[in-house]
């Protein structure tokens, strides 16, 4: 079956460590993103990518690093120089091809920070 | 800039209709709606574009008015299954490079 997989669905760190969440998609599609999810809130956007070894920063960059060596793969990592990382990350994937606009979501990893 | 929906809220009767509005300030390329289960992913129901092009389920019902820059989804005859949040995303142009969400609209169904 095609589509997203993040993993792990829970994580949680000590204050200080960085941290690794996975993001890989078999769906072929072109460009990736990893958005943010905060209690009561919508979900903002924190880093995207369109083309292999190209990412671009979104709204919360800070504090957020990324990588996309490989189409299928778009990890984000959690730094120590993130202020509130406690939240719900939401990866999603959509193609950029003609008449295609849909963008779906990974199940998510909710990370808590201690 | 945020889209603004509204209602925060809505409790239903099962088989009532609902109307969820999602209103931006500034002129619009796609708004796409979401439903999400608690604890879940959103899950996705419909893209308006604008230009008037539509892609979605079937069951779902929406419109997007682009000399307001609002989107309106309607759920009618509701169902149990419904419940949930609901988020529009907006895109001010076609470039995918993500969407800026709502706060969402808390839907419960009930018996």
């Amino acid at each position: 079956d095609g589509g997203i997989t993040q993993s792990p669905k829970y994580l949680f760190r000590k204050e200080g460590q960085n941290v690794t969440l996975s993001c890989e998609q078999n769906l072929n599609h072109d460009a990736m993103y990893w958005y943010r999810q905060d209690p009561g809130q919508g979900l903002r956007l924190i880093y995207y990518s369109q083309i292999v070894n190209d990412f671009q920063k979104g709204d919360i960059a800070e504090g957020y690093s990324v990588s996309r060596e490989k189409k299928e793969s778009f990890p984000l990592t959690v730094t120590s120089a993130q202020k509130n990382p406690t939240a719900f990350y939401l990866c999603a994937s959509r193609s950029l091809a003609d008449n295609s606009y849909e963008q779906y979501f990974g199940p998510g990893t909710r990370l808590t920070v201690t | 800039q945020q889209p603004v929906q509204s209602p925060q809220a809505v409790i239903l009767r099962e088989g009532e209709d609902a109307v969820i509005n999602c209103s931006s300030s500034k002129a619009l390329y796609s708004v796409h709606w979401y439903r999400q289960k608690h604890g879940e992913a959103p899950v996705f129901l419909m893209i308006l574009l604008k230009g008037g092009e539509q892609k979605g389920h079937e069951k779902i019902s929406a419109s997007f008015n682009e000399k307001k820059q609002q989107s309106s989804l309607y759920l009618t005859a509701s169902q149990l299954s419904y419940s949930g949040t609901y988020f529009c995303g907006t895109e001010l142009w076609g470039g995918a490079d993500g969407l800026t969400f709502g706060k969402g609209t808390h839907l419960i169904i009930q018996p």
